[in-house]
C-alpha cells in the first residue's frame, strides 16, 4: 500500500464551480498536511499547510484533515481558469515526506 | 513567506558536459534540502537528501557520481549533472526544509530547473 493515495483526475469543471481534491495515507504518524499547486514547467508552489485535524481556509480555499479517516482534502470555491494546475498533496512526519502523485484540474471559462 | 531559488530556470547542453543547478534558500537557514527530479506529467521522484555539511542521501537507483550534490552551507546546495548524455533531460526540483515553529516544518521547492541535452 503507497503512503499517499490521489486521484490524478484529470478534473475538468465549469468557471464557478466548487472543486474537491482529496488524498488518503495510511500512517497515522503523518502531522503536517499540506496542499501544493504546480503549473506547467513550474516547481510546486506551496498553497496550504495544516498542524494534526481541522479545518484551515485562506480566501477561496479551505484544507480539511481527518486523521480519525486518514483522509484530507481541498476546496476550491469559485473556481477560476488560473486555478487549472496540477495539485499535489504531502504530509510528513519530522523530515520524512511523502507526495501524492497529484492531480490535474481544468477550470473552463 | 520562505523563499527558495534555484537557478538556472533553463540550461541546453552538449552530450558529454557537466551542468551544475544551484539551490538557494533566502529567508531561513535550512537544514535540509531535497533534489527531485520530474518527468511530464508525472509526479515528483525524489534523487537524494542533502545535509548541511554532511554526504548526500541518494535513492535506490540514482547513481552518485552521475549526480554530484553538494550542501556546504545552510543556505546553499548544489547539484551537478556530470557528462550529461540526452537521456538525463528533465525538469530537476530542489526543495529546502525548515524546521521548527517559524517554519511549521514544511518544504518550500525552487522553480525548477529544465534541463535539455542535446
Amino acid at each position: 500500500q503507497k503512503e499517499v493515495e490521489q486521484d490524478p483526475g484529470p478534473l475538468s469543471v465549469p468557471e464557478g464551480a466548487i472543486v474537491s481534491l482529496n488524498c488518503t495515507y495510511s500512517n497515522s504518524a503523518f502531522q503536517y498536511f499540506m496542499w501544493y499547486r504546480q503549473y506547467s514547467r513550474k516547481g510546486p508552489e506551496l498553497l496550504m499547510y495544516t498542524y494534526s485535524s481541522g479545518n484551515k481556509e485562506d480566501g477561496r480555499f479551505t484544507a480539511q484533515v481527518d486523521k480519525s479517516s486518514k483522509y484530507i482534502s481541498l476546496f476550491i470555491r469559485d473556481s477560476q481558469p488560473s486555478d487549472s494546475a496540477t495539485y499535489l498533496c504531502a504530509m510528513s512526519s519530522g523530515n520524512q515526506f511523502y507526495f501524492g502523485t497529484g492531480t490535474s484540474l481544468t477550470v473552463i471559462p | 513567506g520562505a523563499v527558495v531559488s534555484q537557478h538556472p530556470s533553463w540550461v541546453i547542453c552538449k552530450s558529454g558536459t557537466s551542468v551544475k543547478i544551484e539551490c538557494r534558500s533566502l529567508d531561513f537557514q535550512a537544514t535540509t534540502m531535497f533534489w527531485y527530479r520530474q518527468f511530464p506529467k508525472q509526479s515528483l521522484m525524489l534523487m537524494a537528501t542533502s545535509n548541511e555539511g554532511s554526504k548526500a542521501t541518494y535513492e535506490q537507483g540514482v547513481e552518485k557520481d552521475k549526480f554530484l550534490i553538494n550542501h556546504a552551507s545552510l543556505t546553499l546546495s548544489t547539484l551537478t549533472v556530470t557528462s550529461a548524455h540526452p537521456e538525463d533531460s528533465s525538469f530537476y526540483i530542489c526543495s529546502a526544509f525548515f524546521r521548527g515553529a517559524l517554519a511549521k516544518n514544511i518544504q518550500y521547492f525552487g522553480a525548477g530547473t529544465r534541463l535539455s541535452v542535446l
